[in-house]
């Protein structure tokens, strides 16, 4: 049974860094093909894909954003962290971690979210 | 990369069928045949009903079907229930440096 959580502060200050922890089980982040990715939801609106990293380190990032994002995978800990510096209001969102099937490209298992608000 | 192009809303009635269209360009939707849709009840997490254009996931109904033609995805809803109120993203890998996109999202509507 695959399961993803998401962690990290409810709260940041604008031009402070995020950085968020999913933790996962019921797969390895060492499997051919496997990934592990980040997606946000503004409040009201659309998903927006952020990043992405593969088992073999390979990692993608969205190209509006990439300036601002660092993913990386701690696989002994089941674990992707996912940073975005200087944090702007437009950057509340609920914030979901995801598993990338090894078979075909989409995302068949999701964390619940986290809701960031960025406030002064 | 621009997000694929979903209607606001649709609505039907109970039994009936709706079918949700998602417009792409040659470069996601048109180019390859890796189309998901995903659905979303209100503070929940997304849920996948459709990958790779048409195929379903173990567990989600066949009332649920995807298909494509040139540039626009399409998900239908067979025999609406009430439960399939939500909102709905197609999603598609592309070839741009972007990897994924999603849609606008479109509001199911169970009259």
């Amino acid at each position: 049974q695959i399961t993803l959580k998401e962690s990290g502060p409810t709260l940041v200050k604008p031009t402070q860094t995020l950085t968020l922890t999913c933790t996962f089980s019921g797969f390895s982040l060492s499997t051919s093909g496997v990934g592990v990715g980040w997606i946000r939801q503004p409040p009201g609106k659309a998903l927006e894909w952020l990043a992405l990293i593969y088992w073999d380190d390979d990692k993608r990032y969205s190209p509006s954003l990439k300036s601002r994002l660092t993913i990386t995978k701690d696989t002994s800990k089941n674990q992707v962290v996912l940073t975005m510096t200087n944090m702007d209001p437009v950057d509340t969102a609920t914030y979901y971690c995801a598993h990338s099937t090894p078979v075909t490209p989409c995302f068949d298992y999701w964390g619940q979210g986290t809701l960031v608000t960025v406030s002064s | 990369q621009s997000a694929l192009t979903q209607p606001a809303s649709v609505s039907g009635s109970p039994g009936q069928s709706i079918t949700i269209s998602c417009t792409g360009t040659s470069s996601d939707v048109g180019g390859y045949n890796y189309v998901s849709w995903y659905q979303q009840h209100p503070g929940k997490a997304p849920k996948l009903m459709i990958y790779e254009v048409s195929n379903r996931p173990s567990g989600v109904p066949d009332r649920f079907s995807g298909s494509k033609s040139g540039n626009t995805a399409s998900l239908t809803i067979s025999g609406l229930q009430a439960e399939d109120e939500a909102d709905y993203y197609c999603s598609s890998y592309t070839s741009s440096s972007t990897l994924y996109v999603f849609g606008t999202g479109t509001k199911v509507t169970v009259l």
